[in-house]
């Protein structure tokens, strides 16, 4: 158990719609990672908070967003949902905010199926 | 840019076999290493790092020697054991505070009994 905790673990939803992923981070990490993993593309880097602040992008569409709030868990937003968004969705924490000897711990992941 | 290239897999392995993955890998200055491990249903694992040329990462009887003249960082360990079966992806994270991790394809491990 890396101590990253995500809600919920599986979630079925229609092309269209608009969900919301959270993610906690570990007991003291001020970083939040959120990552995409799918067949096509593997695992690509989306987006990264440190304590409530956007550090950088990555791969992420314009109708995905994320933030941090005051407590520092993160919620990932996908909207106008499509097929090809079918993913597991890892988020990821560490202590600070990248440098050399920063390594972060993953959460179990969010299966996101688009029908 | 940055990137990752791993071995293609899978990767078929009776037990007690020499394991090697091979992750060579592109990047500007001075990147850290990482392997992470993926067991099915599971989350990514860190299983050793490697921070600057000539460091070598090890963990639980696997090794990777950061090879900056061949800009390398190949997965190794003596003998594997059933419990060993997960998909192995290399990572870099590039010079600087952006904090992102660049993955490799990833490659599946499979040891028999």
């Amino acid at each position: 158990d890396s101590g990253v905790t995500q809600t919920p673990k599986h979630l079925i939803t229609a092309t269209g719609q608009r969900v919301t992923l959270r993610c906690s981070p570990r007991s003291g990490d001020l970083s939040v990672y959120w990552y995409q993993q799918s067949l096509d593309q593997g695992l690509q880097f989306l987006i990264h908070y440190y304590n409530g602040e956007e550090r950088a992008k990555g791969n992420i569409l314009e109708r995905f967003s994320a933030q941090q709030f005051p407590d520092l868990h993160s919620e990932l937003n996908l909207s106008s949902l499509e097929l090809g968004d079918s993913a597991l969705y890892f988020c990821a924490s560490s202590v600070v905010s990248g440098g050399a000897f920063d390594e972060q711990y993953f959460g179990p992941g969010t299966r996101l199926t688009v029908t | 840019g940055n990137s990752v290239t791993q071995m293609e897999g899978p990767v078929t392995l009776s037990e007690e076999a020499f394991l090697t993955i091979n992750c060579t890998y592109t990047a500007t200055g001075y990147p850290s290493l990482f392997w992470y491990v993926q067991y099915p249903g599971e989350g990514l694992q860190l299983l050793l790092k490697a921070t600057k040329a000539d460091d070598k990462g090890s963990n639980k009887g696997f090794e990777a020697t950061y090879r900056k003249e061949t800009t390398s960082f190949h997965l190794e360990k003596g003998s594997v054991q059933v419990s060993d079966s997960a998909v192995y992806f290399c990572a870099l994270k590039p010079t600087g505070n952006t904090g992102k991790l660049i993955f490799g394809q990833g490659t599946t491990l499979q040891v028999k009994p």
